[in-house]
């Protein structure tokens, strides 16, 4: 089916581990994008790509790498995962303005 | 600093029982806001986009509306199945993120 989807759906990883979030999508979209949703805080912009090997900080990038060699995978890397990392992760693409979701990672660092 | 702002965090209605949610925004030059509904354990689903103060947009039971300063999700005679997350969401000029309120969460009670 087209669309974007995410892998893992959950994740339960351990403090100072290296966890690879995946994003996948079939729409051919120029942009992606990773959020994170916190209690209280809304959707919070990690990273965002224009288009393969273009990448750029949002608001909240510590602690994260991405890289997007092919315009429909965007993968996003905790290099040293921290218990303040816990959190659900989504991924967005838009060829506009809209911004279309994945179903989320919930991940959690012990 | 740009911003969103929605009220009232949670709302609890009764099956057809209308009511409004508000979205307030500060954003330099908005170049759209953005309506999007969240059920739990899901990503955000696309609802209506706004490009101007005075437009409308409407779908089945929900109408949005924007102002120079604000934006309101009118919802007519709400059924059980309305019950979601809406989030309120900016982009600004020369931005390709989107600013995300913390949304209210909506109850409607059969």
């Amino acid at each position: 089916d087209a669309g974007i989807t995410q892998s893992p759906r959950y994740k339960i990883t351990e403090t100072g581990r290296q966890v690879t979030l995946m994003c996948h999508q079939t729409w051919s979209h120029s942009y992606m994008f990773w959020y994170r949703q916190d209690l209280g805080h809304g959707l919070r912009l990690i990273y965002y790509s224009a288009a393969a090997d273009i990448t750029d900080k949002g608001e909240v990038p510590d602690g994260y790498v991405v890289s997007r060699s092919k315009t429909e995978n965007f993968p996003l890397t905790l290099e040293s995962a921290t218990r303040s990392q816990t959190s659900v992760y989504f991924c967005a693409s838009s060829e506009s303005y809209e911004q279309y979701f994945g179903p989320g990672t919930r991940l959690t660092v012990t | 600093e740009d911003q969103v702002t929605q009220s009232p965090e949670a709302l609890r209605l009764q099956e057809g029982e209308s009511s409004s949610l508000n979205c307030s925004y500060t954003v330099s030059g908005l170049r759209g806001l953005f309506w999007y509904r969240q059920d739990p354990g899901k990503g955000p689903e696309f609802l209506f986009t706004l490009y101007s103060a005075g437009e409308e947009k409407e779908k089945e039971r929900l109408k949005a509306t924007l102002t120079k300063k604000e934006s309101f999700l009118h919802i007519t005679a709400p059924k059980p199945e309305d019950s979601a997350t809406y989030l309120c969401a900016a982009a600004a000029r020369g931005a390709n993120n989107l600013f995300f309120g913390t949304g209210t969460r909506l109850t409607v009670i059969p």
